[in-house]
């Protein structure tokens, strides 16, 4: 069973902290992903990699770095919080993209940021 | 503009009535995903379809990629189908972002 687990579950940040949320994934996936969701919004896309020890901007990178070290790990950073940033943080894994194959998502259960 | 458009935005039905989800995309698509979500949960792929037609149970997925649309039949609706279903899509022009819809609120009650 693919596995896709974030840390922590939750969290309560002061504003101009820094928060680390961290992903890992048992899948063997190349690809990682951060998303955000607001309430009444669908998912958008922080960053994302493919590689490891590499990292690409997605829809709204700013304000937020990432990094990835291992094929495993997939670290999202806030340098220096805000309460803009207040959202439900989901990570996810996928295969490479090959023919009809497809980037099957695998999620993980979501990190909630409360940012005060 | 948004790449992905889902409509409608919320749906009520009664138990036993069936629903009909549709997601449209502003660009060409190489592959599209429909995925369910619980309130404060995560998300649950449910269909991997990016051509033609599935089916698995109640739910039927079509995705008709000439006409950059595909739609998620919910047959005999049941209260423990109540969440949120967002479509995702990769777009055709190359790359490996996912870009998802706002999503689908469906309520079923008794």
């Amino acid at each position: 069973e693919a596995a896709v687990t974030q840390s922590p579950r939750s969290k309560v940040a002061v504003t101009g902290g820094k928060v680390t949320l961290s992903c890992h994934q048992t899948n063997n996936h190349d690809y990682m992903y951060w998303y955000r969701q607001d309430t009444g919004h669908g998912l958008r896309l922080i960053h994302y990699s493919y590689v490891a020890d590499s990292t690409e901007k997605g829809d709204i990178p700013d304000g937020y770095k990432a990094s990835r070290p291992s094929q495993e790990n997939f670290s999202l950073i806030l340098e220096l919080a805000s309460l803009s940033q207040t959202a439900v943080y989901f990570c996810a894994s996928s295969e490479p993209r090959t023919g009809l194959s497809g980037n099957t998502l695998y999620f993980g259960e979501g990190s909630r940021l409360i940012v005060v | 503009g948004q790449q992905v458009q889902q409509s409608p935005t919320s749906l009520v039905l009664q138990e036993g009535e069936n629903a009909e989800l549709q997601c449209n995309f502003s660009t060409s698509l190489n592959s599209m995903q429909w995925f369910y979500q619980r309130p404060g949960g995560s998300l649950i792929s449910v269909f991997y379809n990016p051509s033609g037609t599935k089916q698995s149970g109640r739910l039927t997925s079509t995705t008709v990629i000439k006409e950059r649309r595909s739609s998620l039949h919910i047959s005999s609706s049941q209260i423990t189908d109540s969440g949120t279903y967002l479509c995702a899509m990769v777009p055709g022009t190359g790359g490996y972002k996912v870009v998802f819809g706002s999503g689908t609120r469906l309520l079923v009650s008794p």
